[in-house]
């Protein structure tokens, strides 16, 4: 199995809603990301957990709040988010920090916040 | 301050070489990254460098040269499928990888 997947696929919500993002893997990597791309832009990096830590928060917003329950599983838990947080949200995994063979994206999330 | 640069678009043809090239300045290296973007999904990682020289992989091949903070992507005998953005991106000192703009690559029959 060479997948991240990540659910839902598409996620529309209100600016008073709570909702999450969830993202899997089960190729036994310790290290996990959350990515945000906005259209035609890079993915810009939002947080980091190596060996279920949280190790790199690229000062985001405390609307955005990651978990990491386990090694396989990353959550991206959403509250009072903005317009301007509609994004594509990318969930992705590696062996470890400094892995060599570049991170495995999922497919990704398409949030609109209305 | 971190920048990584690279051409925002380029054009070429079915079974051409093109060459995509990366100039990076950042808070010390780690390793530099190519990744190819359909549009509309994810990322797909394509090429490592961390030493200087060129790594052939297949189609592709990636060369750094650490001391120049450059790097370049090269497509061979290019096919319509590999009509898609080509990310660079570079792990500093702190383990952040920072993405550059990409470039969009057009291939014409």
């Amino acid at each position: 199995d060479t997948e991240v997947t990540q659910t839902p696929k598409h996620l529309v919500m209100g600016m008073t809603n709570k909702k999450s993002l969830k993202c899997e893997q089960h190729m036994g990597h310790r290290a996990m990301y959350w990515y945000k791309q906005k259209a035609k832009k890079p993915p810009e990096l939002m947080f980091v957990y190596s060996y279920e830590k949280l190790s790199i928060n690229e000062s985001v917003p405390s609307r955005f709040s990651p978990e990491c329950p386990n090694s396989s599983l990353l959550n991206l838990h959403l509250h009072a988010l903005q317009p301007e947080d509609s994004a594509l949200y990318l969930c992705a995994s590696s062996h470890y920090l400094r892995a060599a063979e570049g991170q495995y994206f999922g497919p990704g999330t398409r949030l609109t916040v209305t | 301050g971190q920048n990584i640069d690279q051409p925002t678009e380029m054009t070429a043809t079915e079974g051409a070489i093109v060459q995509i090239n990366c100039t990076y300045q950042t808070s010390g290296f780690n390793g530099l990254f190519w990744y190819q973007q359909h549009a509309g999904e994810a990322p797909t990682f394509l090429s490592y460098n961390v030493l200087d020289g060129l790594e052939e992989k297949g189609r592709f091949s990636s060369f750094l040269s650490r001391s120049k903070g450059y790097s370049y992507l090269l497509l061979k005998e290019l096919q319509m499928k590999d009509s898609a953005s080509y990310l660079c991106a570079v792990r500093g000192r702190d383990d952040k990888i920072i993405f550059g703009k990409g470039t969009r690559l057009h291939i014409l029959p």
